[in-house]
């Protein structure tokens, strides 16, 4: 069976400080893995995806994530966050690209002050 | 619509009473999602429509929810007797066909907020 591991329920920084947000899963065949963000009173969309290839992935933002198999890890950084950043973070696995029965984490609250 | 739409987006009931729940996914996507987020967890898969049938209905709890989407479009997500631990927010998402662009990416509605009381 499939799990995600988010390991922090709650990461509060400061603005500018760099961030991470850590994510193991757990899988028995290949996965693909995905970032979601939920900002406060909107939808669930996604931040980032890893399918295949290039093992680091970024997203728009500044936000990135590196794949690496043999720690089973995802975990998404950042080097200077923002305000904006706040928001909830939720990793996810899949076991196919069309992102069918997604397996989430229980998220991470990324706090950003000044 | 540009985003997928969820009706209601805040349902109260009482114990017992049947409930629908509505979601109108983005035009062209033939894949549709239903998720369940609890307070303090991440969204459980529910149900898999790709077209009008159900291809992955293994996340639902128990026979007292059904989903339907007869048409390939709009879906709905039915409750009977509902239950206090029923209460969530319900997620809708659709995606594009395999092959397209934003392979992999569920585009997710803002949620219909069920409280049971």
């Amino acid at each position: 069976a499939q799990s995600v591991t988010q390991l922090d329920s709650q990461v509060p920084v400061f603005e500018e400080a760099p961030v991470e947000l850590r994510c193991n899963y757990s899988s028995s065949v290949s996965v693909y893995l995905f970032w979601y963000v939920q900002y406060p009173n909107q939808g669930l969309q996604l931040l980032l995806k890893y399918l295949s290839g290039s093992t680091l992935v970024e997203s728009i933002n500044g936000f990135e994530a590196e794949f690496n198999k043999s720690q089973t890890s995802f975990h998404l950084r950042k080097p200077s966050v923002h305000i904006s950043d706040t928001a909830e973070y939720f990793c996810a696995v899949s076991r196919n690209q069309a992102g069918t029965a997604l397996i989430f984490g229980k998220g991470t609250t990324l706090s950003v002050s000044s | 619509g540009a985003g997928v739409s969820q009706t209601p987006s805040n349902k109260v009931t009482e114990k017992g009473k049947y409930v629908e729940l509505r979601c109108d996914p983005i035009s062209g996507h033939t894949a549709l999602y239903w998720y369940r987020q609890s307070l303090g967890q991440g969204p459980e898969f529910l149900i898999y429509f790709q077209g009008t049938g159900a291809a992955d209905d293994s996340g639902l709890p128990n026979d007292r929810f059904f989903a339907v989407r007869p048409e390939g479009s709009v879906s709905t997500l039915k409750i009977q007797r509902t239950e206090r631990g029923d209460s969530a927010v319900y997620l809708c998402a659709s995606s594009s066909p395999p092959g397209t662009a934003n392979t992999g990416e569920l585009f997710f509605g803002e949620g219909s907020r069920l409280t049971v009381l």
